[in-house]
Formats: C-alpha cells, structure tokens, sequence
C-alpha cells in the first residue's frame, strides 16, 4: 500500500529562519505531488503541486517544494518564515492514474514572532 | 456554492446513537471526498466518490459507516451505532475530477461521541 511519511511532527521556528519540511512516499511510480496547509480556524487549503516538468515547484507565499524521484521525496522549503505561516502542513501523493491522494500525518509549524 | 460546505460544524452526541454528516461540493465538481482527521493522525481516507457512484469506498472502517450522494452533488455520511473512536473532524472535499487538480475541502464537520 502506498504510503507518505512526513518526518518532523512538530516544528517551531524563530521568525526570518529557513525551512524544510520532509516528505517521503512509497509508490515507485508516476506519481503526483501536493502540499496543503491548513492555518488555525481555516480549511485545508492547496500550497502548491507537481505532476509534470520542472521539478523545482513554487507556490504561494514564498514557498517552494523539490521533487526528486530518486530519493521518493517532496521536501516543502521556505528561505525566511513568517509568524503568519503557522499552520498545519501535509504532504499528499496520487499515484498516476489514481483520483485519491494519500496524506501524511501532517507537520505543525509554530513560528514565534 | 463558492467553496464546500459541511453540516453541522459540530456535532456532540452519544454513543450509540446514529449521525449524519452532510457535505455540498462546490457546483460542477463530479468529484467528492470524505477524509478523517484525528488528532495526531493525519488524513485517514474514507470513501470516494465520482457523479453518484462510489468506485472506492475501501477507507471505511468499518459496516457501521455508509455514504451516498446525490443529483452528483450533496453527499451524507452515516455512522450508525456510534463509538468513542469515532470522534474525529471529519473532512469533505471536492475536484472537477481529473486526478490530477487540486482537493478544496469544507470545514469540517467536529464529531464528539460521548
């Protein structure tokens, strides 16, 4: 069964630090890739995604996800945090061809102010 | 609608009892989604849905749970005879169905079994 695997459950962060949330998956596949986040009081939302072409995706808010197929990962990235990117991140994978994405178990990042 | 709406937000009850959670994707999408998210535990897939009929519905845990949909859009989760293990968020998501767009998912309907 496939399975993604984000490694830092709990992240806290001065604000202006770097980044980098790991994520790994199982499926040896084609496959397709998302982050969501879901901040305090809201829905899950889409960060960004990759199914094709450059592997290098950028997304909203000045974040950033490197997919490298030989390493299974999908690593999210972010060169200076924000108190404002508290939030909740999961990782999800489709495998291709598949309409239902398996999520991880989600990475709680507190950034102090 | 403009996004995904789910009924109620909240729900307490006891258990044993049977409830039912309602979600209305956002018009168009002939894709729908419940997830569970417990706490600690990420998404825990629960059924999937394409127009009205389920074609994976391998994520229920257990007879007790059953969803439909229909008119291809509002869809009801049930869960008879419910248990303390049940208490989750149980999530609701939409896509225009094409495997590889984006989820947008509802607020989430909080469920405390007593």
């Amino acid at each position: 069964a496939q399975s993604v695997s984000q490694h830092n459950h709990h992240v806290i962060l001065s604000e202006a630090a770097s980044l980098e949330l790991g994520c790994n998956y199982s499926y040896g596949g084609t496959v397709n890739l998302f982050w969501y986040v879901q901040y305090p009081g809201q829905h899950l939302q889409l960060l960004l995604k990759y199914f094709s072409g450059d592997p290098l995706v950028k997304g909203i808010k000045g974040f950033e996800a490197e997919f490298i197929k030989s390493k299974f990962s999908f690593n999210l990235r972010k060169p200076s945090v924000q108190w404002s990117d508290t939030a909740e991140y999961f990782c999800a994978v489709n495998k291709g061809g598949s309409y239902i994405p398996t999520f991880g178990r989600g990475t709680s990042l507190i950034v102090h102010p | 609608g403009a996004g995904v709406s789910q009924s109620p937000s909240n729900k307490v009850t006891e258990k044993g009892k049977d409830v039912e959670l309602r979600c209305d994707p956002i018009s168009g999408h002939t894709a729908l989604y419940w997830y569970r998210q417990s706490l600690g535990q990420g998404l825990e897939f629960l059924i999937y849905f394409q127009g009205n009929s389920a074609p994976d519905k391998s994520g229920l845990p257990s007879d007790r749970f059953s969803a439909e949909r229909t008119g291809g859009s509002v869809s009801t989760l049930t869960i008879q005879r419910t248990q303390q293990e049940d208490s989750a968020v149980y999530l609701c998501a939409s896509s225009s169905g094409q495997g590889s767009e984006k989820l947008f998912f509802g607020s989430g309907t909080q469920l405390s079994v007593l």
